[in-house]
């Protein structure tokens, strides 16, 4: 069985770009959570997305956003970028989003 | 509200010593706890789960954790430390949504980084 998979894995963005996550999670799963971990901050939770609706947010401003498709691939966005959005993203998926979450290898985001 | 505390940022143990990673957790409700662990450059692999059933709780590559409800705390141990488990480990309580149910919001601890000395 497949794990989630991320992509990209490493991408290097300048200010006021945005740029697009990708994440597909285990197949049969139907909820997925994104994370960003920076060492300054540790692991903070951005989102999490259920049957294509989103179910619980952290706080995050608004340029960052999310979507889950039909097929639980989901995709986040972070608008006008900053260097402080330098970080990696995680993304995580779970059958039921009860807690037992597995984790992608992430995408390294690199603001110049 | 829910948090976890992980008491030391930085263990180090030689090889072939036990290991004690110490996380304190607060919770309104009965808590979900879990252990991940993080190797460099890649994502994060479940250790072991506590769910309000047996409160010793066994998981991967001979971890263990044991709950313990009176001193609010679920610290992470093994017996003989090997180099492959030099790594970053969480501590994590799950968050409750309504109706106490779980939900795919994890509130992670700062991170323990383990190293293991030859």
């Amino acid at each position: 069985k497949a794990g989630v998979t991320q992509t990209p894995r490493y991408l290097i963005k300048t200010r006021g770009q945005q740029v697009t996550l990708s994440c597909s999670p285990i197949s049969g799963h139907r909820s997925v959570s994104w994370y960003q971990q920076t060492p300054g901050q540790g692991l903070q939770f951005l989102f999490e997305y259920f049957s294509e609706t989103q179910r619980n947010k952290g706080n995050f401003p608004g340029r960052f956003s999310g979507r889950q498709f039909s097929n639980s691939r989901s995709e986040m966005n972070v608008s006008t970028l900053e260097l402080g959005d330098s970080a990696l993203y995680l993304c995580a998926s779970s059958s039921q989003g009860a807690g037992e979450l597995f984790f992608g290898e992430g995408s390294r985001l690199t603001v110049l | 509200a829910q948090s976890v505390t992980q008491l030391d940022s930085h263990v180090s143990v030689s090889e072939g010593t036990p290991v004690l990673l110490r996380c304190n957790y607060s919770s309104s409700y009965s808590p979900s706890l879990f252990w991940y662990v993080q190797h460099p450059n890649k994502g994060l692999q479940l250790l072991l789960k506590y769910t309000s059933a047996a409160t010793l709780v066994k998981g991967i590559n001979g971890f263990e954790a044991e709950f313990k409800k009176s001193e609010t705390s679920f610290h992470l141990t093994k017996p003989s430390a090997h180099m492959s488990d030099a790594a970053e480990y969480f501590c994590v309580v799950s968050d409750r949504g309504k109706g106490s149910s779980n939900t795919g919001k994890l509130i992670f601890g700062q991170g323990t980084t383990l190293q293991v000395k030859p």
